[in-house]
């Protein structure tokens, strides 16, 4: 078990539906990471958020949106959802939110279905 | 753009030893790690390296050389539950962001 917990497991939704993920980061960690796995990519990096304040943009879509509300907890906003978007999306979590030389703690991950 | 290079799908006898390549691009270069990820599960954390040379921890070792911009993790006496896919990612200077590649899924046979 990381500590971090993500919520729900599974979702299941229709195109040009809206979901939120939810995310609590281990417990002291202030950074939280976003990423989203296709069967045919790897890890693609979303966002990361650090003590409530936008850290770092990757390849998230506009119609994508983050935010990490003072407890630390963060949700992840999907819109207008098309068939592409189904995919395992995971968030991480760290200590001081440098990602580039201190180990990530992931959740287990929401596995969303667009239909 | 980062890339970062390893095999797509790899397999190897329980008990034998496995070595996983990684290249990546060495402008910026900032930290190498290893992740193991079983299938539909969340990554974990297995190796973590900066400087030249080999880091080993148990049955995993990984290796890095920053000039050839290469890193490998090696896993010896390999068991069943070792069947899973192994995330190479590199840390960048220049954007500040851990980058991952898309992972060699390794299959343990008896």
């Amino acid at each position: 078990d990381s500590g971090v917990t993500q919520t729900p497991k599974h979702l299941i939704t229709a195109t040009g539906q809206r979901v939120t993920l939810r995310c609590s980061p281990r417990s002291g960690d202030l950074s939280v990471y976003w990423y989203q796995q296709s069967l045919d990519q790897g890890l693609q990096f979303l966002i990361q958020y650090y003590n409530g304040e936008e850290r770092a943009k990757g390849n998230i879509l506009e119609r994508f949106s983050a935010q990490q509300f003072p407890d630390l907890h963060s949700e992840l906003n999907l819109s207008s959802l098309e068939l592409g978007d189904s995919a395992l999306y995971f968030c991480a979590s760290s200590a001081n939110g440098q990602a580039t030389n201190e180990k990530l703690f992931f959740g287990s991950g929401t596995q969303l279905s667009v239909l | 753009g980062q890339n970062i290079d390893q095999p797509t799908e790899m397999t190897a006898t329980e008990g034998a030893i496995v070595q996983i390549n990684c290249t990546y691009q060495t402008s910026g270069f900032n930290g190498l790690f290893w992740y193991q990820q079983h299938a539909g599960e969340a990554p974990t954390f297995l190796s973590y390296n900066v400087l030249d040379g080999l880091e080993e921890k148990g049955r995993f070792s990984s290796f890095l050389s920053r000039s050839k911009g290469y890193s490998y993790l090696l896993l010896k006496e390999l068991q069943m539950k070792d069947s899973a896919s192994y995330l190479c990612a590199q840390g960048s200077e220049n954007t500040d962001k851990l980058i991952f590649g898309t992972g060699t899924r390794l299959q343990v046979f008896p």
